[in-house]
This record gives structure tokens, C-alpha cells and sequence, in this order.
């Protein structure tokens, strides 16, 4: 069975650029999230759905960030305009109704902002 | 103070050898806990959930005292495929919080 797909794998980008991070969860998961991982924080919650509703968005750094979920299938994680301190792995997880913090992780994004 | 604390290590033991590591929190409202491990440059992936009365997997075995505030987990006869980054997770209110990690090496 496939896990938690995402692309890209790798993103280098120039400060002031857009940067689109894609996520497609395990079918039948209910819960998507969205994680962002840095030596100096660990790993922090961004956003999570509940199918394809966004529940909790409280760890969004700030209104650089954006997340969608236009169907079960599909996730993005935007940043305009993005920032150097963006830099990180970017990891998408999903999980099942009834098990919502047994996450199944993607391989991640890493992502660099010169 | 953080809400979930680990000590980061690195733990340095020897194959075969048993090893333990406790994460404390600090919200006494926290409901659920689990174990996960990440190895490096990879993606965290759950180890084991940890139930009020302990639970045991194999070699491992989580504990949680919730007088205390802490969870633990043991690994015994450490094989050099243990050694990864052991993340500490609870989860509060629908919020959950992940700590920054115990990393363990094992060494032959």
C-alpha cells in the first residue's frame, strides 16, 4: 500500500518566491496534517483537517502561511512570500477516525530559502 | 517551561545492553501519549501508544505515571538498529505536542 505521498522532495528557493508543498494522505484517512521540523524547535504542528475541514490552525506561523484540502485526496501548504527562517522539513501525516494521533508521516519537504 | 520536555542525549550504550529514557509534561489535562522514532534524515513513525496500565512490545516497554507526569520507555537488548531519535507525544485537547527527542546510539 502507498503511504503518505509528498512532493516535492527537495525545494530550493530565493527569498520573496512562492513555495507550493504538495501532500496526498493514505486513502480512507480522515485526519491530515501538516508539521514543520527544525534542529532549534522539533517538530510543530502547523494545521490539521478533519475531513478535508481545517480544525486547527493555531500553529500557522504567520499570514505567509496557507493550507488547503479541496478533496480527501489532496493537500497543499503554501508560502508567499517565503523567508529564509522558512527553511525546514515539511512533513504531512494522515491518520484514522478514532486514532487521530496514531499519524502516519510522508518522507517530507526539505525546503531552503537563500 | 515547555510543555513536553526529553532529555536529547545522545545515549551512548552498548549492543545488547538495556536502556530507559523518560519525558516529562507539564499539563496534569494531557489524555494520550505515545512513543514514536525517527532515524535521521527520515520521517518520525509511531513505536507504541502508551496505556495507563503500561504496555510492552517485544523488547519495548512504555510506561506512564501520570502522578509524576512522565512517560518512559525501555528497551532491552539493544540491537544496533535501535539507534534513532525516540520522540515523546501527548496529546491534550485535541492539540498535541510533540518533544524534541531522545536521540540513542548503540554501539557494537
Amino acid at each position: 500500500d502507498a503511504g503518505v505521498i509528498q512532493s516535492p522532495r527537495h525545494e530550493v528557493t530565493e527569498m520573496g518566491q512562492e513555495v507550493t508543498l504538495r501532500c496526498k494522505p493514505i486513502s480512507g484517512h480522515d485526519y491530515l496534517f501538516w508539521y514543520r521540523q527544525t534542529m532549534m524547535r522539533g517538530l510543530e504542528l502547523l494545521i490539521y483537517f478533519n475531513n478535508n475541514v481545517p480544525i486547527d490552525d493555531s500553529g500557522m506561523p504567520e499570514d505567509r502561511f496557507s493550507a488547503k484540502m479541496p478533496n480527501a485526496s489532496f493537500s497543499t501548504l503554501k508560502i508567499q512570500p517565503s523567508e529564509p527562517r522558512d527553511s525546514a522539513v515539511y512533513f504531512c501525516a494522515s491518520s484514522l477516525i478514532g486514532q487521530p494521533y496514531e499519524q502516519y508521516f510522508g518522507p517530507g519537504t526539505r525546503l531552503t530559502v537563500t | 517551561r515547555k510543555e513536553v520536555e526529553q532529555d536529547p542525549g545522545p545515549f551512548n550504550v552498548p549492543e545488547g545492553a538495556t536502556v530507559a529514557f523518560n519525558c516529562t509534561y507539564s499539563n496534569s489535562a494531557s489524555q494520550s501519549f505515545f512513543w514514536y522514532r525517527q532515524d535521521c534524515r527520515k520521517e518520525p513513525k509511531l513505536l507504541m501508544s502508551v496505556y495507563s496500565s503500561g504496555n510492552e512490545d517485544g523488547r519495548f516497554t512504555a510506561q506512564l505515571n501520570r502522578a509524576s507526569q512522565y512517560i518512559s520507555l525501555l528497551i532491552r537488548d539493544s540491537k544496533l538498529s535501535d539507534s534513532a531519535t525516540y520522540l515523546c507525544v501527548v496529546n491534550r485537547d485535541d492539540k498535541i505536542i510533540f518533544g524534541k527527542g531522545t536521540r540513542l546510539h548503540i554501539l557494537p
